[in-house]
């Protein structure tokens, strides 16, 4: 069974850093790319990063480009996203998904809340 | 930020047919596949739709896509109570340096 579970989340003061990891299981890790996404309270889906199987290319969304950074352990079945400089506009729920014909699967997510 | 625009909601009553549309441009709907996602109150995004109009396993045949041009719809139809959810369309696009964009979201309602 394929199972992508988020973990890291919690609460942070503006310019603060968090990492966030996605424990992939059930599936060939190394074979899928992988994609962060994130849901404000009561708003609609954001797509945030997205890498390829092997790590060698990454995209951000505009909104995180230069603070957040993503990146995979393969060997550890274990995606990350390092997020520096936060803000409270990143205040969200953060899901990580597999990508095979679309977000196929979806973790549980972890939510991170910006504020003073 | 999402420049794929969906109507805030849509309603119908048990039985009737719903359809969703999904507004985009040639950078994204317009060169791309569609994909549509369904989120249930509480719970992560499951994908509904792939390429277009494919269903993955699992999926009833009432759900079902298509795109014209720039732009896409998902229809409903047998609406049933559990089809109450929030629905999001998808593309990637290929402007700047490249990234997925969702559309704005449509609040499903059953009567």
């Amino acid at each position: 069974e394929v199972q992508l579970v988020e973990s890291g989340g919690g609460l942070v003061q503006p310019g603060g850093s968090l990492r966030l990891s996605c424990a992939a299981s059930g599936f060939t890790f190394s074979s899928y790319e992988m994609n962060w996404v994130r849901q404000a309270p009561g708003k609609g889906l954001e797509w945030v990063s997205y890498i390829s199987s092997s790590g060698s290319t990454i995209y951000y969304a505009d909104s995180v480009k230069g603070r957040f950074t993503i990146s995979r352990d393969n060997a550890k079945n274990s995606l990350y996203l390092q997020m520096n400089s936060l803000r409270a506009e990143d205040t969200a729920v953060y899901y990580c998904a597999r990508l095979w014909e679309g977000l196929d699967y979806w973790g549980q997510g972890t939510l991170v809340t910006v504020s003073s | 930020q999402s420049v794929l625009t969906q109507p805030p909601s849509a309603s119908g009553t048990p039985g009737q047919r719903v359809t969703i549309s999904c507004s985009g441009s040639s950078s994204n709907i317009g060169s791309n596949y569609v994909y549509w996602y369904q989120q249930l109150p509480g719970t992560a995004p499951k994908l509904l739709i792939y390429r277009n109009n494919q269903r993955p396993s699992g999926v009833p045949d009432r759900f079902s896509g298509s795109k014209s041009g720039t732009s896409a719809s998902l229809a409903i139809s047998g609406l049933r109570s559990e089809d109450e959810a929030d629905y999001y369309c998808a593309a990637w696009d290929d402007s700047l340096s490249g990234r997925e964009v969702f559309g704005t979201g449509t609040k499903v309602t059953v009567l």
